[in-house]
């Protein structure tokens, strides 16, 4: 079945810079990638997706890469505010599910 | 509109014990997950539903664990005996249709926990 693997666990960025978490899947057969933000005591939210027909999406801040060739995605966040700080989540869609990330705590310090 | 809902919010239950956890999806929605979120871990797919039927239960962890959505809306999730081990939040989702998949909504979930 599909593995997803996500790096780093934790994140810490100084307001304005930029912060990059990293994911992984095993499984080909996976072809819609979303990023959730989760903040504490809260339901994951989606921020962006990406389909495997497309390379890269941007929303603003946030971007997407997906490299389907070495089975891997990377979220970007430009400009980081403070109230991005939350725990991130990856997940990998094989047909008929979402495969989740083990998270990323990112904190934005003012 | 409204999302996705779950009650209860919160269930504190004995070991051993039954409890049936309850997901409203967003109206319209065919497709229906649970999910299990673990302290400190992502969420953890449990069945997906299609409709009425149980498209996936592979995630179940075991025959303790038993979900139902009998009217293709509501959906309602079982777990007989209980044990310390299924202390987690569980979250349901929503999406529109999955022949093309698509943007899960999630419910706030439920707080189980198990003494």
């Amino acid at each position: 079945g599909e593995n997803v693997e996500q790096h780093p666990s934790t994140l810490s960025v100084q307001e304005g810079d930029s912060a990059v978490i990293k994911c992984t899947y095993s499984d080909s057969a996976s072809n819609y990638f979303p990023w959730y933000k989760q903040e504490l005591g809260k339901r994951p939210q989606l921020i962006i997706d990406i389909r495997s027909n497309v390379g890269e999406k941007k929303d603003q801040r946030i971007a997407v890469t997906l490299n389907k060739t070495a089975k891997h995605f990377s979220l970007h966040i430009t400009e980081t505010q403070p109230e991005d700080s939350a725990v991130y989540f990856c997940a990998a869609s094989p047909p008929d599910k979402l495969i989740f990330g083990t998270g990323t705590r990112l904190q934005v310090f003012p | 509109g409204a999302g996705v809902s779950q009650t209860p919010s919160n269930k504190v239950t004995e070991k051993g014990k039954y409890v049936e956890l309850r997901c409203d999806p967003i109206s319209g929605h065919t497709a229906l997950y649970w999910y299990r979120q673990s302290l400190g871990q992502g969420p953890e797919f449990l069945i997906y539903f299609q409709g009425t039927g149980a498209a996936d239960d592979s995630g179940l962890p075991n025959d303790r664990f038993f979900a139902v959505r009998p009217e293709g809306s509501v959906s309602t999730l079982k777990i007989q005996r209980t044990e310390r081990g299924d202390s987690a939040v569980y979250l349901c989702a929503s999406s529109l249709n999955n022949a093309v998949i698509g943007e899960q909504y999630f419910g706030p979930g439920t707080r189980l926990t198990v003494t």
